[in-house]
């Protein structure tokens, strides 16, 4: 089982719909951050979590420790936000402050 | 803007060959990481460094070599290139100690053929 798992693996919704991708994680964290990778390679930084919620435009991204589990959300969707979205968590591994990747998700969003 | 520059963003190797794949950071980060991603497989940390000329392996080292001879640097390389190493590989800077973001560089795609 993998550390972090992500869901769902591939997320087809027409423009205008509400978006959640779930993350879950088994592992110690000291942070969760959200990745958006569009083609072409490039990966950005969205959120970066230790707690409760943050939001940024029309993106939300909540997480609960207790339960080890967060979730990224997209309001109003829009064909640009098509990408991979990948959870990774912050773990202490070998004396330095790794990330445990999610295997993303691919999200499209249709016209 | 705070940047991690890979230098190509594209090669193609021939079987064999010696790979070098740079990585230069302009904020002073003392972590810096290196990941391959294949279809399926997510990001795999390769290697990574928390200090000039320290290193120390990630979960899929083998076949991989890396160097950090000065703080913005960290190179990857791949002594003797093989098929099963075409894929996206990716570079990233953290500070050390802060709880801060990641950076990551736009990627280098190795075809190796």
């Amino acid at each position: 089982k993998n550390e972090v798992e992500q869901s769902p693996q591939n997320l087809t919704a027409q423009e205008g719909e509400f978006i959640t991708i779930n993350c879950s994680y088994s592992v110690g964290i000291s942070a969760l951050h959200w990745l958006q990778q569009h083609p072409g390679g490039g990966i950005v930084s969205l959120f970066m979590l230790s707690s409760g919620k943050k939001k940024h435009g029309r993106l939300i991204a909540t997480i609960n420790i207790q339960e080890k589990h967060s979730s990224l959300h997209i309001t109003a969707s829009h064909p640009r936000d098509s990408a991979v979205y990948i959870c990774a968590v912050r773990s202490w591994i070998q004396g330095a402050q790794k990330l445990v990747f999610g295997q993303g998700t691919r999200l499209t969003i249709n016209p | 803007d705070v940047k991690v520059t890979q230098s190509s963003r594209y090669l193609v190797k021939r079987t064999g060959e010696k790979v070098f794949l740079e990585c230069v950071q302009d904020m002073d980060h003392e972590n810096m990481f290196w990941y391959r991603q294949d279809p399926g497989l997510g990001l795999r940390l390769i290697y990574f460094s928390y200090d000039v000329k320290m290193k120390e392996k990630g979960d899929i080292p083998e076949g991989y070599s890396v160097s950090r001879e000065k703080k913005e640097r960290f190179s990857l390389i791949l002594e003797s290139a093989s098929t099963n190493q075409t894929s996206m590989y990716l570079c990233a800077s953290s500070l050390a100690a802060r709880v801060v973001g990641y950076t990551f560089g736009s990627g280098t795609r190795l075809t190796v053929v």
